[in-house]
């Protein structure tokens, strides 16, 4: 069956350390995976994406990896800060017209 | 710009009831999507329009969940009757023509069955 694996569990790290959250799947072959910013009571927000022929991505102090033969994405952000804290999901391309899936999302949170 | 706008932004029935969401996209936004998110989980797809055509409803529970976009602009997404398992948030989101595009998301419809 399809399935796509965030790290169900929170993730706490300290201020200024680097968060690296993981997005795993299976049976599926995504031409391009996009990660989201989700805070509580609001809509998702996007962050980057990264298409199958690229191994990684950045945009500021974010970064993305993307292993077709692992089927795995990874998601890193350096020098974190409390602001930072916010559910993050990944999405994969699972149809035409940009349809997505997502993932359960992880929950981080950055403590002083 | 404008972002996506959604009404109302809770709402509570009773099961057995009926109910309606409305979404405005972004101006300009060919394509749109309704979500179903449910505590703890990410956004489940439920009908995705592409201008006033529907692209993909394979996971809308059409015995009681209907959606339109008459005029390729704005939309409704109804639930008739309601059951309990519906209590969810409903996420209204757009994009632009071009695929692979990001997709703007609206704040929601906080939605409770009792």
């Amino acid at each position: 069956s399809q399935k796509i694996e965030q790290n169900s569990e929170a993730l706490n790290i300290q201020e200024g350390k680097t968060a690296t959250l993981t997005c795993n799947y299976t049976n599926y072959s995504p031409a391009y995976l996009q990660w989201y910013r989700q805070d509580p009571g609001r809509g998702p927000v996007f962050l980057l994406l990264i298409r199958e022929n690229e191994k990684e991505k950045r945009k500021e102090r974010l970064k993305v990896t993307f292993d077709t033969t692992l089927k795995q994405s990874l998601f890193h952000i350096t020098a974190s800060q409390p602001a930072d804290s916010a559910t993050y999901l990944c999405a994969l391309e699972t149809g035409g017209g940009n349809k997505l899936t997502f993932g359960t999302g992880t929950q981080l949170k950055v403590e002083l | 710009e404008a972002g996506v706008a959604q009404s109302p932004r809770y709402k509570i029935i009773e099961k057995r009831q009926s109910v309606a969401f409305w979404c405005n996209p972004i101006s300009g936004h060919a394509t749109l999507y309704w979500y179903q998110q449910i505590l703890g989980q990410g956004p489940k797809l439920l009908i995705q329009f592409q201008n006033n055509g529907v692209v993909d409803d394979s996971q809308l529970p059409k015995d009681r969940f209907s959606a339109e976009r008459l005029k390729g602009v704005d939309s409704t997404l109804k639930i008739q009757p309601a059951k309990l398992e519906d209590s969810a948030v409903y996420l209204c989101a757009s994009s632009a023509e071009d695929s692979h595009n990001e997709q703007f998301f609206g704040p929601g419809t906080r939605l409770t069955v009792l």
